[in-house]
């Protein structure tokens, strides 16, 4: 079946380690995005994708790194410099960026720092 | 910089009443503008999107609004069930900068017998 997977669903780091987040697509999509969810509170953009080999800065991508080598995968690394990662963390898919085509999400990842 | 700004009070509404959400943006001119849905632990789903040449657009009993004048857009469920009780995010998009997908903060729905 085509959708976007997310692995770990749930995951511990111990406080100066580096995590990554898996987030692979079969949907064919150019576009992919990481977003950040606090409790009660709304999506925020990490960092998003248009194209292979290519991504920017959201609104908050202090912290986090990421690589879109190959078009079905967005990894995202959550490195010790991200000050309080602890989140549910949501990576989505769409075609063509920018002209409205509806966003697939994965079911997400909560992680936890120990 | 861009805002998006949701109702962040729940919203109680009863069974079978309409609910209303209210989607407000600012210091840009999106081209559309999304809403979706979602359920505590789980990813948003898609569930409309207008354009800024919509005034209206209909599914089923979900209703958008949307005005570029007031840089608003509404969002109603007519007949509201308990099932319809979830967060509604919306989406204000475009090209360029506004191509991103962000989204506003949420308004929690919840829809009682």
């Amino acid at each position: 079946d085509g959708g976007i997977t997310q692995s770990p669903k749930y995951l511990f780091r111990k406080e100066g380690q580096n995590v990554t987040l898996s987030c692979e697509q079969n949907l064919n999509h150019d576009a992919m995005y990481w977003y950040r969810q606090d409790p009660g509170q709304g999506l925020r953009l990490i960092y998003y994708s248009q194209i292979v080999n290519d991504f920017q800065k959201g609104d908050i991508a202090e912290g986090y790194s990421v690589s879109r080598e190959k078009k079905e995968s967005f990894p995202l690394t959550v490195t010790s410099a991200q000050k309080n990662p602890t989140a549910f963390y949501l990576c989505a898919s769409s075609t063509r960026p920018g002209v409205g085509a509806e966003a697939f999400f994965g079911q997400g990842t909560r992680l936890t720092v120990v | 910089s861009q805002k998006i700004e949701q109702n962040s009070e729940a919203l109680n509404i009863q069974e079978g009443k309409t609910a209303t959400l209210t989607c407000n943006y600012t210091n840009y001119s999106p081209a559309y503008l999304q809403w979706y849905r979602q359920d505590p632990g789980r990813g948003p789903v898609f569930l409309l999107l207008i354009r800024e040449n919509e005034k209206e657009k209909r599914k089923e009993r979900l209703k958008v609004t949307f005005d570029t004048t007031l840089k608003q857009s509404l969002f109603h469920i007519t007949a509201s069930q308990p099932a319809d009780s979830a967060t509604y995010l919306c989406a204000p998009g475009g090209t360029g900068t506004a191509s991103k997908l962000t989204f506003g903060t949420g308004t929690r729905l919840q829809v009682t017998l």
